[in-house]
C-alpha cells in the first residue's frame, strides 16, 4: 500500500537551531498536510499545501510542495523548547483522495 | 468551546470486557474518523463516516464497531477486549472526506 517516508526518524538538536524534515512517497498526492503531536495530546495542524512548488509559512515554520508532487519538507527556524514533540506528514494520495495517510512522524528533540 | 471532544481520555479495563469511546466535533463537519496510534506512535487509520455513512474500514476485527447517530458524533465499541487493544485512540473530523482533519485529545485505553 501507499507509505510515507519521513526522515530523520529522530532528531537531537540544540535550542537555537533551524531544524530540517521531509517526507517521501511513490506515490503522487495532491495535498500535504504537516501536523506536530505533543505529548499526551492530539496531532494538530500546522501547515496545508495544495499546489506543487507552493512554499507556505506559519510563523516560524516554513513547508514547500515538491514540484514532483511526491515529496514536502518542514523547516522550522530558530527551534525553542516548545517545538520538542513529533511531527507527521499526511496526506491524500491521488488514486485515494477519501483517506489521510500518515507518516511515522519525526520526533524533535531539544537539548539542554 | 472544544472542537472535537472524546471521552473517556483514560480507560483501564480487563481482557473480555465490551467498552465505548465517544466523540463529538462542533465544527459542522462531514467527516469523522478513528485512529489507532500505538506504542511507537505510528497513525493508522480505523474507520471514516461521512455523514452518518461509512467510507473507509481499514480491515479492522469486527469486534470494533463504529456508530455515528449523526454527523457530530462518530462512536467506538470494542468487544472482547484482548491485551493488544491496549493504544490511543484518537477522533478526528474534517470538512470533507480526505481533507484537513481535527483531532480530538485521545483516550488511552490500557487492557490488563
Amino acid at each position: 500500500g501507499q507509505q510515507l517516508n519521513q526522515s530523520p526518524q529522530s532528531m537531537f538538536i540544540q535550542e537555537g537551531e533551524d531544524v530540517s524534515m521531509n517526507c517521501t512517497s511513490s506515490s503522487i498526492f495532491n495535498t500535504w498536510l504537516w501536523y506536530k503531536q505533543d505529548p499526551g495530546e492530539g496531532p494538530v495542524l500546522l501547515i496545508a499545501l495544495y499546489k506543487a512548488g507552493e512554499l507556505t509559512s506559519n510563523g516560524r515554520l516554513t513547508a514547500q510542495f515538491g514540484i514532483t508532487r511526491k515529496d514536502s519538507f518542514l523547516n522550522i527556524s530558530a527551534s525553542i523548547p516548545s517545538d520538542v514533540g513529533i511531527y507527521f506528514c499526511a496526506g491524500p494520495p491521488m488514486n485515494r483522495d477519501d483517506k489521510i495517510i500518515f507518516g511515522k512522524g519525526t520526533r524533535l528533540h531539544i537539548l539542554p | 468551546d472544544t472542537a472535537v471532544s472524546q471521552t473517556p481520555k483514560y480507560l483501564v479495563t480487563q481482557m473480555g470486557n465490551d467498552k465505548s469511546i465517544k466523540c463529538e466535533q462542533n465544527l459542522g463537519h462531514d467527516t469523522m474518523y478513528w485512529y489507532k496510534q500505538d506504542s511507537k506512535k505510528f497513525l493508522k487509520i480505523m474507520f471514516s463516516y461521512n455523514n452518518k455513512e461509512l467510507i473507509i474500514n481499514e480491515t479492522v476485527p469486527n469486534r470494533f464497531s463504529p456508530k455515528s447517530p449523526d454527523k457530530a458524533h462518530l462512536n467506538l465499541h470494542i468487544n472482547s477486549l484482548e491485551l493488544g487493544d491496549s493504544a490511543v485512540y484518537f477522533c478526528a473530523s474534517s470538512p470533507t472526506s480526505g481533507g484537513e482533519q481535527y483531532f480530538g485529545p485521545g483516550t488511552r485505553l490500557t487492557v490488563t
